[in-house]
């Protein structure tokens, strides 16, 4: 069965920087896109924008074209997340999730990530 | 961008009928096909795909869940709504980028 499973919760102080990971199975990694998607506390879902898993190339939405940074390891069918230079409004929960044709079929878990002095 | 707008809360009866709405600020379809995708989130979960390109259930879902609508109007409804159906629903829109979400709408127990 397909299974996006993320890394845990981090807790960061301003100014640092973050790597999550999201690691899929049950299916051929490179046949879909990745993409990733921030819920900040009691809100909405923010699309931040999808990695092409066959090529590496990221496509980022503008509110997420600064500090973000997607990238993969293929070998090992992983997805990841970088945020540099964190801010508070960085607090959130942070989805990967795998493209069907525009709609997004398989989800992680989500990692909250609480940035904090 | 193309902006989605979802009530914030329905209120309903266990065994009766749930109708949440989605608007668009531009027309979503394409040859055919509306670009419009509802999820599911409970509390502290991930979202789940409930129905893609307008009215398509996915897998595993209940067929008490259905989707409907064209353009710029779009329906999820729920019937009959049973407890477990209680969380929050988002419409996603794949017309065009960047992809964007409704507000949710958050279904509550009358």
């Amino acid at each position: 069965q397909i299974q996006l499973v993320q890394s845990g919760p981090e807790l960061k102080k301003p100014g640092e920087s973050v790597k999550i990971s999201c690691k899929a199975s049950g299916y051929t990694f490179t046949d879909y896109a990745m993409n990733w998607v921030k819920q900040a506390p009691g809100n909405g879902l923010k699309w931040m924008g999808w990695i092409n898993t066959q090529t590496g190339k990221p496509t980022y939405a503008d509110d997420f074209k600064q500090r973000f940074v997607f990238s993969l390891e293929t070998s090992a069918s992983t997805a990841y997340l970088q945020i540099n230079n964190l801010n508070i409004e960085d607090t959130a929960t942070y989805f990967c999730t795998k493209s069907g044709p525009g709609y997004f079929d398989y989800w992680g878990q989500g990692v909250m990530v609480t940035v904090s002095s | 961008d193309i902006v989605l707008t979802q009530s914030p809360a329905l209120a309903v009866s266990l065994e009766q009928r749930a109708t949440i709405s989605c608007k668009t600020s531009q027309n979503v379809d394409n040859y055919g096909i509306s670009y419009m995708h509802w999820y599911q989130q409970k509390p502290g979960q991930q979202p789940k795909l409930l129905i893609y390109e307008g009215s398509n259930l996915a897998s595993g879902i209940p067929a008490r869940f259905s989707g409907s609508g064209s353009g710029t109007d779009f329906t999820l409804t729920i019937d009959p709504v049973e407890a477990d159906d209680i969380a929050t629903y988002y419409c996603q829109q794949s017309k065009d980028y960047p992809r964007t979400f409704g507000g949710g709408t958050k279904l509550e127990l009358k």
